[in-house]
Order: structure tokens, then sequence, then C-alpha cells
């Protein structure tokens, strides 16, 4: 069974588009998170999000919104998509928000922006 | 905030050698200490953690080792194998929130 579950795989669209990328975990954790890993490889946290509480990184423009339907998604919008946007997007979870809990990370989504 | 520092960036070792690769941080609220290991085009995976309340922990070839008072953590990988060759990022929590901050990454090229 997948743990965390992340579609689409690529996402190639253009630039001023509104897209979408959906979440799913069903490890039954109370916390999900969005990482942006860029073309250096670098992960940086965007946003994590537990029992309704979004803490959101500083840094990360507000045309990206985090949208939870229940516990075990959590949902990426991006709007007027930029080309420094283009990245690979992983969610992850975690039992708990609290340190020492181990995060498991999905398969990542590819997104273009030409 | 939280800053990771992680060197080096690449490390090319002989199979069956050591590679160590070190992290420092910067907020002494930090508590946990996660290392991932990425392979190419797959998702980071955990490998190894450890509690600010440890100094040292060991699984089979792997072990890290944290200094609380110089705020470094290091990796340590012996008997390196070809499969051993990824990506490994050190992380530390942002204060005891448990947002990690990750470092940069170190590529390890493991030749046989």
């Amino acid at each position: 069974d997948t743990a965390v579950s992340q579609t689409p795989k690529y996402l190639v669209t253009q630039m001023g588009n509104d897209k979408s990328i959906k979440c799913e975990q069903n490890l039954g954790h109370d916390t999900m998170y969005w990482y942006k890993q860029d073309s250096k490889k670098f992960l940086k946290i965007m946003f994590s999000y537990n029992n309704k509480e979004l803490i959101i990184n500083e840094t990360v423009p507000n045309r990206f919104s985090p949208k939870s339907p229940d516990k075990a998604h959590l949902n990426l919008h991006i709007n007027s998509l930029e080309l420094g946007d283009s990245a690979v997007y992983f969610c992850a979870s975690s039992q708990r928000r609290d340190s020492y809990n181990e995060q498991f990370f999905g398969p990542g989504t590819r997104l273009t922006v030409l | 905030g939280e800053n990771v520092e992680q060197h080096p960036s690449t490390l090319s070792v002989q199979e069956g050698d050591s590679a160590v690769i070190k992290c420092t941080y910067s907020d002494s609220a930090s508590n946990y200490f996660p290392w991932y290991k990425q392979e190419l085009g797959k998702r980071p995976q955990l490998i190894i953690d450890i509690r600010s309340n440890v100094g040292e922990k060991k699984d089979q070839r792997i072990a890290v080792t944290l200094n609380k008072t110089a705020k470094h953590f290091s990796l340590h990988i012996t008997e390196t194998q070809p499969e051993d060759s990824a990506v490994y990022f050190c992380a530390a929590t942002e204060g005891s929130q448990g947002n990690l901050i990750f470092g940069k990454g170190t590529k390890l090229s493991v030749k046989p």
C-alpha cells in the first residue's frame, strides 16, 4: 500500500495558468507538509498543516495555497504560475507536528512552467 | 530562524571506504536531527535520526553523532557500497515545533 501518494507525477503548463497538486496519506497521521525541491536539490518547507492549523513559511508567495478537505488530504493550489515555480513538489506527513516524528514523503510532482 | 549548513556538497569514495558528512545548526532549541537519503528520481527517505538527549546512535553501517554544545552533527557510513550512492540530507527542527529545516544535501558517489 502506498503511504503518501501525489497526483499528478508530472505537470507541464504555461505561465499564468492555475494548477493543483493532490496529496493523500493513508497512515492516519495528523500533520501534513508541502516541500519545494529546486533544480539544485534544495528541499524547502512551504507549509505544515495540523488539525486545521496552518503554518506558512513566510517566504512562500501568496499565489500558493494549501487546502485540506480532511485529515488525509492536503492539496496545493498555485495561481498565476511563474517560470520560477518550476520544481519538484513533495508532500509529506508525520504522526504529529512536534519533534521526534519521522516524516514520510510522497513520490513528488515535477512541475514545469513554460 | 533555524539555519542548517551541510558539508561537503559532493563526496566521492571507493567501495569499502568510510564516508562522513557534517552539518551545523543555529537554533539551540532544536531537538531532533534526522538524516534522509534521496536516490535519483525518488523521494527522500529517513535512514537514521537522533534526539538532542543522545550523543550517538548506530544502525548497522550507519551512525550519527551529535555535539549539542558545538551545534553540529555528523553522519558516518562505513564499508560503503555502490547502492549507498545518493544525495544525503541532514535536517534539524525549527525549535521544538517539528518543522524540519534541511541542509543543502551531499551527493555521495561510491565507486566500485
